[in-house]
């Protein structure tokens, strides 16, 4: 699988933007770049994905570098909910597995 | 909203004991994963089952487990005969055919063996 790279942690106050790096050199032309999220004390949770183009949804956006080794998970407003581990995931698309790494942990304060 | 749906959401048993745990994925869904979770660890994949066959499994997937999908619409994993390390959270998952490969994830299991 290739590999992503995530801060282990970030820091942001509530009502306010964050943005969630991600880098991925080694993505292949069919790697489609997945974000999970984990709050605590709960199941992983899907939150976007992207081949090649930025994406919206009600959850986030998902800003994807011209060359592809790098996106970046918008949350648009953070609140208090959106803390949670936050994981980039590269997946072929196919039935392939999801392989976790260790993730951003987004802490949000009031 | 469909979900996934795992149970037990807790369970204790004695070290060597077999248990089952289950999980009833989504209904049009026809991918099916469990993942564990250690305490303070990563999410690790067990295994992958499409077919009513494993497609895929990890290392950690040996001959104390299985899986079954007896009955078109529960998904088990049995662990024959549990080991302290076993203790974790059981995380189950289904994806549908089409997509790009989005899962859905239950809320987990969490297993102690003392």
């Amino acid at each position: 699988d290739a590999k992503t790279t995530q801060p282990n942690s970030m820091e942001s106050n509530e009502e306010e933007p964050v943005h969630l790096p991600c880098n991925h050199s080694t993505i292949s032309g069919t790697d489609y770049i997945h974000w999970y999220r984990q709050l605590p004390s709960q199941g992983p949770e899907y939150v976007i994905h992207g081949l090649t183009s930025n994406v919206n949804n009600r959850m986030a956006s998902l800003a994807i570098a011209e060359d592809r080794k790098s996106s970046t998970l918008i949350l648009h407003r953070a609140t208090l909910r959106d803390a949670a581990v936050y994981y980039c995931i590269l997946n072929t698309g196919t039935a392939s597995k999801l392989t976790f790494g260790t993730g951003t942990r987004l802490q949000v304060t009031l | 909203e469909p979900e996934v749906t795992q149970t037990p959401s807790h369970q204790v048993t004695q070290m060597g004991q077999e248990v089952i745990l289950r999980c009833v994925p989504i209904s049009n869904h026809l991918y099916f994963y469990w993942y564990r979770q250690i305490l303070g660890q990563k999410v690790e994949f067990l295994v992958s089952f499409y077919n009513n066959e494993i497609s895929e499994k990890s290392e950690i997937f040996d001959d104390q487990f299985s899986v079954e999908r007896p009955d078109g619409s529960n998904f088990t994993l049995k662990i024959r005969s549990t080991k302290l390390e076993d203790s974790a959270m059981y995380f189950c998952a289904s994806r549908s055919t089409g997509g790009t490969g989005e899962l859905f994830f239950g809320e987990g299991s969490r297993l102690t063996v003392l």
